[in-house]
């Protein structure tokens, strides 16, 4: 099935850091969602985007829906021990509930 | 907030046995629920939906009869792995999605590691 691309696919950073990652889309979605998984457990949502230009922000983190509605972006900003895990975006559409996972990027910190 | 359960976490089973894995929806009636299926780092990948009291519907490339899913009520639904072999072991993950708008959410169970020797 369809999958988004999402890059980095990884990233090692110092604790403190900011962080960005993207997620781009051959195909339009009207809603965009960002997850993060932490190891043998499953996606916790971080923040949901509904409208095309949107910025949202819980807490440090940060996500703006694209313009063109095919791509996405999550900021973290001054990383914490707590930020390490995998990262995904997932679009949907209204009428189709299925959601369309990213390819995922790993967050790491460096001691 | 919306909570699911899933269990069980770890399963190990003898090839050519089934396996079941429940998805509960613990404070919220689950309209529909997902399945899904994770490899070592990669990304998840949905093999179908259920809608309660109805058939699931599969995604290309998923055995409806090797993995049975059942959605009798409004907050359980049931994945069963049949006669499981090795290619079967995974991260297996649910997801429920409640009525209302969508900005009510996904919520994803903790997720079922199988392991089939």
């Amino acid at each position: 099935g369809q999958q988004l691309n999402q890059s980095p696919q990884s990233m090692f950073i110092q604790e403190g850091e900011d962080v960005s990652m993207n997620c781009t889309s051959s195909s339009i979605f009207n809603t965009w969602l960002w997850y993060k998984q932490d190891p043998g457990e499953g996606p916790v949502l971080l923040i949901a985007l509904y409208k095309a230009g949107e910025l949202t922000s819980n807490g440090r983190l940060t996500a703006q829906f694209g313009i063109t509605r095919k791509d996405s972006f999550l900021n973290i900003s001054a990383s914490i021990p707590s930020d390490v895990g995998i990262y995904f975006c997932a679009g949907t559409n209204f009428g189709n509930e299925k959601l369309t996972f990213g390819t995922g990027t790993r967050l790491t910190i460096i001691p | 907030g919306a909570v699911v359960s899933q269990h069980p976490s770890r399963v190990i089973c003898k090839s050519g046995t089934s396996v079941k894995i429940e998805c509960r929806s613990l404070d919220f009636q689950a309209t529909t629920m997902f399945w899904y299926r994770q490899f070592p780092k990669k990304s998840l990948m949905l093999m179908a939906t259920s809608n309660e009291g109805s058939k699931a519907t599969y995604e290309q490339g998923v055995e409806k009869d090797k993995f049975l899913i059942n959605h009798a009520s409004l907050t359980l639904s049931t994945l069963t792995v049949t006669s499981a072999h090795p290619e079967d072991s995974s991260f297996y993950i649910c997801s429920a999605r409640g009525q209302g708008p969508l900005r009510t959410g996904y919520t994803f169970g903790s997720g079922t590691r199988l392991t089939v020797v």
